[in-house]
């Protein structure tokens, strides 16, 4: 069954430790990405990767950190330094860059909540 | 800078009305755009994209650049477009999306 598995499902940590999402994809997809998804706020994107050993900061990457080591995996850590990370997380994958092979297939999320 | 913007978060109509979630972009170049949607306990998931100028479960959108908007719309709106709807727009190797729309269909 081809996808995206994010684990764990729901995640509680207390403040000042550190915490990392996974996110492995079966699909053979070259890009993978990370977005928080908080209410009336949308999507924002934290970071993304378009191939092995790179990636790219988003919109909000600060107090966050990845690496992208096998094309399948592309773990996120939520570090101390992030000042509000109580969220839901959204892992994605892509084919990859050309136009129109940018439609993305998501995870079903990851709940962090800091106690 | 490129953007979405959504401007209603809650969308509630009747069953049989017509539907219209707004969506407006900022882009310097030629766009490229899509909507996704969530339903309840689902994963988020492409309902449409303009390239492909498609209708999916009644739905279309049209890109209008005068107006740098791209409106999904439906003529009669049954319950089960209830979901959460994102309008997205591809910048370099990534997707930006709007806010969303939480789409409400009343019986």
């Amino acid at each position: 069954d081809g996808g995206i598995t994010q684990s764990p499902k729901y995640l509680f940590r207390k403040e000042g430790q550190n915490v990392t999402l996974s996110c492995e994809q079966n699909l053979n997809h070259d890009a993978m990405y990370w977005y928080r998804q908080d209410p009336g706020q949308g999507l924002r994107l934290i970071y993304y990767s378009q191939i092995v050993n790179d990636f790219q900061k988003g919109d909000i990457a600060e107090g966050y950190s990845v690496s992208r080591e096998k094309k399948e995996s592309f773990p996120l850590t939520v570090t101390s330094a992030q000042k509000n990370p109580t969220a839901f997380y959204l892992c994605a994958s892509s084919i990859g860059l050309s136009s129109g092979a940018n439609v993305l297939t998501f995870g079903a999320g990851s709940r962090l909540t800091v106690l | 800078a490129q953007r979405v913007t959504q401007p209603e978060k809650l969308l509630s109509v009747f069953k049989g009305a017509p539907v219209e979630l707004k969506c407006n972009y900022s882009y310097s170049g030629s766009p490229e755009l899509f909507w996704y949607v969530q339903y309840s306990r689902q994963r988020l998931q492409l309902l449409l994209r303009h390239i492909s100028r498609e209708s999916i479960k009644g739905f279309t959108a049209d890109l209008n650049k005068g107006e740098t908007s791209f409106h999904l719309k439906k003529p009669f709106a049954q319950e089960e477009d209830s979901a959460m709807y994102y309008c997205a727009l591809r910048d370099t190797g990534k997707l930006i999306f709007g806010q969303g729309t939480t789409l409400q269909v009343k019986p």
